[in-house]
């Protein structure tokens, strides 16, 4: 069983808002990732993590941020959010590289 | 980059059927994850399968990493089975890339 947590589940925001979507888990995993989801699509990865203090930009731009000061949190930041980010943003971990990654529930945000 | 490309990319089966699903990989693999999602968006793990063979119930899977593809079988398919199915590669080292997904729909 996976101990992996995203919050909140839904979010539906204006243009403009500042947005943070959580992330967490308790499984002391080193390696973190974000990501995006539109309906029905592939997953493309937008942010990456080896450890505290360790990020990576993915192999799909995004304006998002990430920060991992906390291994068990990874957090991602949209200072002004725009339609063109509705979408699903699904967060994972991993204990090493080529171990079995496990997914949270994901956050389906909406902007209008 | 690495491709991973999946097939078929619909699948509409009568409950009671068996399917087989498959991913085909560009390179080498290190990992190699089947996954489904479920109407709500989450991703169930379904196999850990850089290579060999597993079975989990109703599914299993294989994995010939020297021919560059792994096969996933549902078999006596139900309607808790439908949503979409992913398989998902890493050997980058850095992130699982993922297949455009199969869309299974299971109806009574």
């Amino acid at each position: 069983e996976a101990d992996i947590y995203q919050t909140p589940r839904y979010l539906v925001i204006g243009t403009g808002k500042k947005i943070t979507l959580e992330c967490s888990q308790t499984m002391g995993h080193d390696k973190m990732y974000w990501y995006q989801q539109d309906p029905g699509m592939e997953l493309h990865l937008i942010h990456y993590s080896y450890g505290v203090n360790s990020t990576e930009k993915g192999d799909l731009s995004s304006e998002s941020t990430v920060s991992r000061i906390r291994t068990e949190h990874f957090p991602l930041t949209l200072e002004s959010a725009r339609p063109s980010h509705t979408s699903q943003y699904l967060c994972a971990s991993s204990e090493f590289v080529y171990t079995e990654a496990f997914f949270g529930q994901g956050t389906r945000l909406t902007v209008v | 980059g690495i491709q991973v490309e999946q097939s078929p990319p619909d699948l509409i089966l009568q409950e009671g059927a068996n399917s087989t699903l498959r991913c085909n990989f560009s390179d080498s693999v290190n990992n190699l994850q089947w996954f489904h999602q479920n109407p709500w968006g989450q991703l169930i793990n379904l196999f850990y399968i850089p290579s060999g063979t597993k079975q989990n119930g109703r599914l299993s899977a294989t994995t010939v990493a020297t021919e560059r593809y792994s096969l996933l079988y549902i078999s006596s398919s139900q309607t808790t089975d439908s949503g979409v199915y992913f398989c998902a590669e890493n050997n980058a080292g850095n992130m699982l890339t993922f297949g455009g997904g199969t869309r299974l729909m299971v109806k009574p």
